[in-house]
């Protein structure tokens, strides 16, 4: 069966970086963008990035254009995000998400399968 | 860019049925967009894709109590036989080459 694992999450100074993991099974992973997705406590959901399935493509949310970097390992059907440049505002629950359509990064990107969330932390 | 908007908050009753509205931005009504749950302390659980035809793909496992439906710019989400299990938030998600927009989010409480 389809599993999203997140992984790397904690508590993190302002500032400072931290670098999140999703660990894929279940699917061809390289045939797949994935996409990050956060939330803020108490909050709704916000896209924060995707990724196409051969890494060649990148898109983000203005919120962390120019902070965070999206990027994936094929070989090892991992998702990696890269947060730097940390504020209070990027405290949430990240997760990692599979589209719907394989080969595709901008048509049925119904989010079909969702990994459990790793919570980042930002403060002092 | 597209926009959609949910109501806060809705309520029915254990058993009843409850419709639970999406609404697209003005000039984006032939927009695809999607229904996800989230029940309290737990991740999205992926419903149903919805197309402006009214056509529908389901998630796995995801019981026939959950249907919906698109009227021009609106599309809706059906919870019929309302379980207390059915109390969570419920978002509608669009994208677009390069992007992916959430609803707010609706939160359902069964009475």
């Amino acid at each position: 069966q389809v599993q999203l694992v997140e992984s790397g999450g904690g508590v993190v100074q302002p500032g400072r970086s931290l670098r999140l993991s999703c660990a894929a099974s279940g699917f061809t992973f390289n045939n797949y963008a994935i996409h990050w997705v956060r939330q803020a406590p108490g909050k709704g959901l916000e896209w924060v990035a995707v990724i196409s399935y051969d890494g060649n493509n990148k898109y983000y949310a203005d919120s962390v254009k120019g902070r965070f970097t999206i990027s994936r390992d094929n070989s090892k059907n991992t998702l990696y995000l890269q947060l730097n440049s940390l504020t209070g505002e990027d405290t949430a629950v990240y997760y990692c998400a599979r589209p719907f359509k394989d080969y595709s990064i901008s048509s049925e990107q119904d989010f079909d399968y969702w990994g459990q969330g790793a919570l980042v932390t930002v403060s002092s | 860019q597209v926009v959609l908007t949910q109501a806060p908050s809705a309520s029915a009753s254990l058993g009843a049925s409850v419709k639970l509205t999406c609404t697209l931005s003005s000039g984006h009504s032939s927009y695809a967009i999607a229904w996800h749950q989230q029940q309290p302390e737990k991740g999205p659980r992926y419903l149903i894709k919805l197309n402006s035809d009214g056509s529908h793909r389901k998630g796995d496992g995801i019981p026939d109590r959950f249907s919906g439906s698109s009227s021009g710019a609106e599309r809706y989400l059906t919870i019929s036989s309302l379980q207390s299990e059915d109390e969570a938030d419920y978002y509608c998600q669009t994208w677009g080459t390069g992007f992916v927009v959430f609803g707010g989010g609706t939160k359902l409480t069964v009475l």
